[in-house]
């Protein structure tokens, strides 16, 4: 049981350019999201996912798109990557039983747009 | 104003001290409250969970939530230098979606 992976753990990118973050998740959860964690900013919702063929904006949502093809996987895309999107990025996904809702992280990817 | 404040620190205690850890909230909608302990270079793991008000103990760690002042707090009893870490508050209400304050460093030295 893997939990949730992200790759790739680092990159860096040009101006322009384009990428897709992966993650994936072996619980069989039906919500995932994706965060940016910048300094003093904590962590915030960029776009989430309530299960596969949904998906919808969070709080920071311009310059990325996401989908939800299978319940495992949900990558977000870099449409043109600009130097504002330099941030560490989490996936989560989470589940809910008896009003407990529990959210568990990705290690992140680090990204750096020059 | 941000919908969740907390104190950024950092927050340096000799071990064995008491730790106190708090946000403050706007949102009188929120129901769920969540404490996530972060490693440096790791993802957040989740530590405490509460729901309404109240407090809840597990351990060294307890939670506590006033709902009428919109205030939470998790408190580490005995600290250790393995509490380390930065400490992130996060809250949600009867949807899907959490909101997270910006999180406090602790360093707890030997």
């Amino acid at each position: 049981n893997a939990g949730v992976t992200q790759t790739p753990k680092f990159q860096v990118l040009k101006t322009g350019q384009s990428m897709t973050l992966q993650c994936a998740q072996d619980m069989n959860h039906e919500y995932m999201s994706w965060y940016r964690q910048d300094p003093g900013m904590g962590l915030r919702l960029i776009h989430y996912s309530v299960g596969a063929g949904i998906t919808d904006q969070g709080e920071v949502p311009n310059g990325y798109n996401v989908s939800r093809s299978t319940t495992e996987d949900f990558p977000l895309r870099l449409l043109s990557a600009a130097p504002s999107q330099t941030s560490v990025y989490f996936c989560a996904s989470s589940y809910s039983r008896q009003g407990v809702y529990e959210q568990y992280f990705g290690p992140g990817t680090r990204l750096t747009v020059t | 104003q941000k919908e969740v404040e907390q104190d950024p620190g950092p927050l340096s205690v000799p071990e064995g001290a008491i730790v106190s850890l708090n946000c403050t909230y706007s949102n009188s909608a929120f129901q769920y409250f969540m404490w996530y302990r972060q490693y440096s270079r790791k993802g957040p793991e989740l530590l405490m969970y509460t729901y309404s008000s109240g407090n809840k103990e597990d351990g060294r760690f307890t939670a506590q939530v006033d709902k009428s002042s919109k205030y939470i707090s998790l408190f580490i009893r005995d600290s250790q230098p393995s509490d380390s870490a930065t400490y992130l508050c996060a809250m949600k209400d009867y949807g899907q979606n959490f909101v997270f304050g910006p999180g406090t460093r602790l360093s707890v030295l030997p």
